[in-house]
């Protein structure tokens, strides 16, 4: 099957930093990628849409200035949450579609901000 | 957009009792429904699927089903196992290549 990778799995930076999440298809390649967010006993929610070669489509309520999305290559696409607050702790993952309608996931980076 | 209702937010059951988890969506034209099982700390695993131009699925244990009329599809679970206990998420998708959108989530436990 499709995989996904993401990195790094676990990251702590102060407050007022910028912190970068990649997200790598390995043996396949994504025209699109999907970020997500992920607060303690909640569910997967949408941040954005990831296309490679163009600009990430954002969901209501995302701000696009602070989570800079980048996807230059069919394989890779990067997060970047700029300026982290400690609200800003959360599981992010990334998924892609490969064909078809299944989704794929990574395994997640778990940031933590202080 | 697609928004997607998910119920119960807890289950609890007995081994070998089944589980039952609903959930509907909004947007009539979704076609295509997964079900994911979360284990704390993981990705979302796919344990079920089903398209919109099918009434139920199954796999073993595990069935889903699908009324596309009141746009609403079920998960059941029978002879539940203690290793089913995890958090399930059932999700819809819209248009083609749109992603994925998750209901909040059901907490089952299934004590021995």
């Amino acid at each position: 099957g499709a995989v996904v990778s993401q990195h790094p799995s676990r990251v702590i930076c102060k407050s007022g930093t910028s912190v970068k999440i990649e997200c790598r298809s390995l043996d396949f390649q994504a025209t699109t990628m999907f970020w997500y967010r992920q607060f303690p006993k909640q569910s997967l929610m949408l941040m954005a849409t990831s296309n490679e070669g163009s600009k990430a489509t954002y969901e209501q309520g995302v701000e696009k200035d602070k989570f800079l999305i980048n996807h230059a290559s069919l394989t890779l696409s990067t997060l970047t949450v700029t300026s982290a607050h400690p609200e800003d702790s959360s599981f992010y993952i990334c998924s892609a579609r490969v064909r078809g309608e299944e989704q794929y996931f990574g395994p997640g980076t778990r940031l933590t901000v202080t | 957009g697609e928004n997607v209702e998910q119920h119960p937010s807890t289950l609890s059951v007995q081994e070998g009792d089944s589980a039952v988890i609903k959930c509907t969506y909004s947007d009539s034209a979704s076609n295509y429904f997964p079900w994911y099982k979360q284990e704390l700390g993981k990705r979302p695993q796919l344990i079920i699927d089903i398209r919109s131009n099918v009434g139920e699925k199954k796999d073993q244990r595990i069935a889903v089903t699908l009324n596309k009329t009141a746009k609403h599809f079920s998960l059941h679970i029978t002879e539940t196992q203690p290793e089913d206990s995890a958090v399930y998420f059932c999700a819809a998708r819209g248009q083609a290549g749109t992603a994925l959108i998750f209901g909040k989530g059901t907490t089952l436990s299934v004590s021995s």
